[in-house]
């Protein structure tokens, strides 16, 4: 079953506007959940991650994300695109194998954000 | 700190010939380790962990091994490359910790040819 669903495969936007990428996540306990970024030919740096402390998360250049609960969700927003945004964003959640003590992350597909000048 | 490194950056690799990527971890002991696979189009995935030496996962069956021969080293392998090989391998850690996330390293770009 999926975990994290990530809502669009590429996001555009203009320099200076809203970034929203979407994430959804499907757990039966409280979740641990993350947000990396990956630059073009770069190994995953993580943005923030939310291990059920506040709600709202603040995260490395500018990005925030908002768990909700009700809508088992964890979107990522930035309130001004700048160009060196463009990359991909991968949300994803740690889960554990039945009987299993070492979780693992499961990741969405990603989020390829383009930002236009 | 931890540092995390993979060698080499980059492989263009004959189909048919042997593979071995390598990842070492730096500033911490007893690491969980992990090797991903992008394919294009494919997202992250999961191919081995290994929560100590000697102890190896496998998530997906393949044509692709792992070997953990020290506590900090995870190496990855393959006797025969295929086409579908091809891909960006990254190879990361995660001290084990709930809360914890998983860094990563800075990946090998393999092409098989």
């Amino acid at each position: 079953a999926q975990s994290v669903t990530q809502l669009g495969s590429h996001v555009s936007v203009s320099e200076g506007a809203l970034v929203l990428l979407r994430c959804n996540y499907s757990s039966s306990v409280p979740p641990y959940l993350f947000w990396y970024v990956q630059y073009p030919n770069q190994g995953l740096q993580l943005l923030l991650k939310y291990t059920s402390a506040a709600t709202l998360v603040k995260g490395i250049n500018g990005f925030e994300a908002e768990f909700k609960k009700s809508e088992t969700s964890f979107h990522l927003t930035k309130p001004s695109a700048h160009m060196s945004d463009a990359a991909e964003y991968f949300c994803a959640v740690r889960r554990y194998a039945r009987g299993s003590t070492l979780g693992r992350l499961y990741f969405g597909r990603g989020t390829q954000l383009t930002v236009w000048p | 700190s931890q540092t995390i490194h993979q060698w080499p950056a980059t492989l263009v690799q004959p189909v048919g010939s042997p593979l071995s990527l390598e990842c070492t971890v730096e500033g911490t002991s007893n690491p969980n380790l992990y090797w991903y696979r992008q394919a294009a189009g494919r997202g992250l995935q999961l191919l081995f962990y290994s929560v100590g030496i000697g102890q190896i996962s496998s998530e997906v069956p393949q044509n692709l091994s792992a070997s953990r021969p020290q506590d900090r080293q995870f190496i990855l392998s393959s006797k025969k490359l295929l086409l579908s090989d091809s891909g960006f391998y990254l190879c990361a850690w995660f001290r084990g910790t709930s809360g914890d996330e998983q860094y990563f390293g800075p990946g090998t770009r393999l092409t098989v040819t």
